[in-house]
């Protein structure tokens, strides 16, 4: 399957701080990246969906200012949580979407994000 | 709405077969995807049906009926690795996926 990586695994900051993560699809070009958050034993739920080129689509209750997406190119998408809090603390998992026929959605091996 | 379930946990012996259900109800239809996902680690892809019936990928099978809103994952030759969530997602007429909240695998020696 498509490869996808993620950067950094782990990260623990001081509350008001601004984390970046990185998303990459290795062996594909991916026109659509999602980001996902994860709370411990929950389900996923997906915070935006990033497109090439255009502004990310947000999910109702998720705040863009705080959550800033960046998909500058077809390999690479940003997430930077911006004066993140300790209620941020929890797992981003970026996925890409793998162009044309089954839309399968490859993911990265997400970030463990710890706010102090 | 769109709704998918599944069930919250399920648990089997090894070396056994289980089957994890999950039904949806989409506006509209263009795939089922199933992915497994060990504790603390992202999902990571299974299988994926469009059209009815059964696909096999060696140990693991994946089920789909579209009249029915049905699909199935099954399990065989259990391993004690096996214990993890499966998620159960269904791609929408706008190509959205839709997820379920996965099912708690528990396999006990």
């Amino acid at each position: 399957g498509a490869v996808v990586s993620q950067h950094p695994s782990r990260v623990i900051c001081k509350s008001g701080t601004s984390v970046k993560i990185e998303c990459r699809s290795l062996d594909f070009q991916a026109t659509t990246m999602f980001w996902y958050r994860q709370f411990p034993k929950q389900s996923l739920m997906l915070m935006a969906t990033s497109n090439e080129g255009s502004k990310a689509t947000y999910e109702q209750g998720v705040e863009k200012d705080k959550f800033l997406i960046n998909h500058a190119s077809l390999t690479l998408s940003t997430l930077t949580v911006t004066s993140a809090h300790p209620e941020d603390s929890s797992f981003y998992i970026c996925s890409a979407r793998v162009p044309g026929g089954r839309e399968t959605q490859y993911f990265g091996p997400g970030t463990r994000l710890l706010v102090l | 709405g769109q709704n998918i379930d599944q069930p919250t946990e399920m648990t089997a012996t090894e070396g056994a077969i289980v089957q994890i259900n999950c039904t949806y109800q989409t506006s509209g239809f263009n795939g089922l995807f199933w992915y497994q996902q060990h504790a603390g680690e992202a999902p990571t892809f299974l299988s994926y049906n469009v059209l009815d019936g059964l696909e096999e990928k060696g140990r693991f099978s994946s089920f789909l009926s579209r009249s029915k809103g049905y699909s199935y994952l099954l399990l065989k030759e259990l391993q004690m690795k096996d214990s993890a969530s499966y998620l159960c997602a269904v791609t929408d007429s706008n190509y959205q996926l839709i997820w379920g909240a996965g099912t708690k695998l528990i396999i006990k020696p």
